[in-house]
C-alpha cells in the first residue's frame, strides 16, 4: 500500500517569494514514481514536475523544482519567484513504477499568493 | 501537448436519473483510463481503472452497478451514474496516461455532479 501524506493544508505566501510544499510518502515499492498536480478553482489537473525514485538528481521544469530526499521519503515541491497565478491545489501523488498505473494522491495543500 | 477532454463540466439531474460522463483521448490512444472521485476540500480517490475491450476494475468500496463503466474504443470512456442519488453528487474526473508511454498522467478538466 501507498501512502502520501502533506502537512499544510493552506499556506499564504507573497508574491515573487519562493515557496516550498511538504509531501511526505510511504511505500514498499522499490521503484515509484512521484508527481505533483496542480489544481486550479476551475478543477483541472494541471501536472507539474515528475520524480523517479531511481533518479539521482531532483527534478525541475521551469519554475518548480522537487526536492527528493529518498532516506527521509520526502518529495517536496519547491516554486520560485511565485506569482498570482499560482494560488491554487496543490496535490502530491505516487505509483508503482511499473505494472499498476493507479495514483495515490496526497490531501493536498491550498496555496494563495499575497499580492 | 497530449489533452483529455471530459464533457460535460457540470451537470445537475434529478434523483433516481441516470447521467452519462464522456471522457477522450484528443490525437492518441489510450488503452487504459482511470475515473477518480474527489468530494469539496477533498483529494482524489481512485474509482476504478478503465481498459478498452474488456471490463473495468473497480476500487473497494466501489459499486460497480452503480458506476458503470464502458471503454468501447481507444480514445472514449463513459462513466455512467446510474439511479443517481444526492449522496453521488461530486466532482468526478478522469485520467489518461499519454501517448508512447511517459510518466505523465493527462486529467480531463472534471464534471461537476449535483443531484437534487
Amino acid at each position: 500500500a501507498q501512502k502520501i501524506t502533506q502537512t499544510q493544508p493552506g499556506m499564504f505566501v507573497q508574491e515573487k517569494e519562493a515557496v516550498t510544499l511538504d509531501c511526505t510518502y510511504d511505500t514498499s515499492d522499490q521503484s515509484y514514481g512521484l508527481f505533483w498536480y496542480k489544481q486550479p478553482s476551475s478543477g483541472e489537473m494541471i501536472f507539474l514536475i515528475y520524480q523517479g525514485s531511481y533518479d539521482e538528481q531532483n527534478a525541475t521544469e521551469g519554475r518548480y523544482s522537487l526536492n527528493f530526499q529518498k532516506a527521509r521519503k520526502s518529495a517536496n515541491l519547491v516554486i520560485s519567484a511565485s506569482q498570482l497565478g499560482d494560488s491554487a491545489m496543490y496535490f502530491c501523488a505516487m505509483r508503482p513504477q511499473f505494472g499498476n498505473e493507479k495514483l495515490t494522491f496526497g490531501t493536498g495543500t491550498r496555496l494563495t499568493i499575497i499580492p | 501537448g497530449a489533452v483529455v477532454s471530459q464533457h460535460p463540466s457540470w451537470v445537475i439531474c434529478k434523483s433516481g436519473t441516470s447521467v452519462k460522463i464522456e471522457c477522450r483521448s484528443l490525437d492518441f490512444q489510450a488503452t487504459t483510463m482511470f475515473w477518480y472521485r474527489q468530494f469539496p476540500k477533498q483529494s482524489l480517490m481512485l474509482m476504478a481503472t478503465s481498459n478498452e475491450g474488456s471490463k473495468a476494475t473497480y476500487e473497494q468500496g466501489v459499486e460497480k452497478d452503480k458506476f458503470l463503466i464502458n471503454h468501447a474504443s481507444l480514445t472514449l470512456s463513459t462513466l455512467t451514474v446510474t439511479s443517481a442519488h444526492p449522496e453521488d453528487s461530486s466532482f468526478y474526473i478522469c485520467s489518461a496516461r499519454g501517448p508512447a508511454g511517459g510518466e505523465k498522467l493527462f486529467f480531463g478538466s472534471g464534471t461537476q455532479l449535483s443531484v437534487l
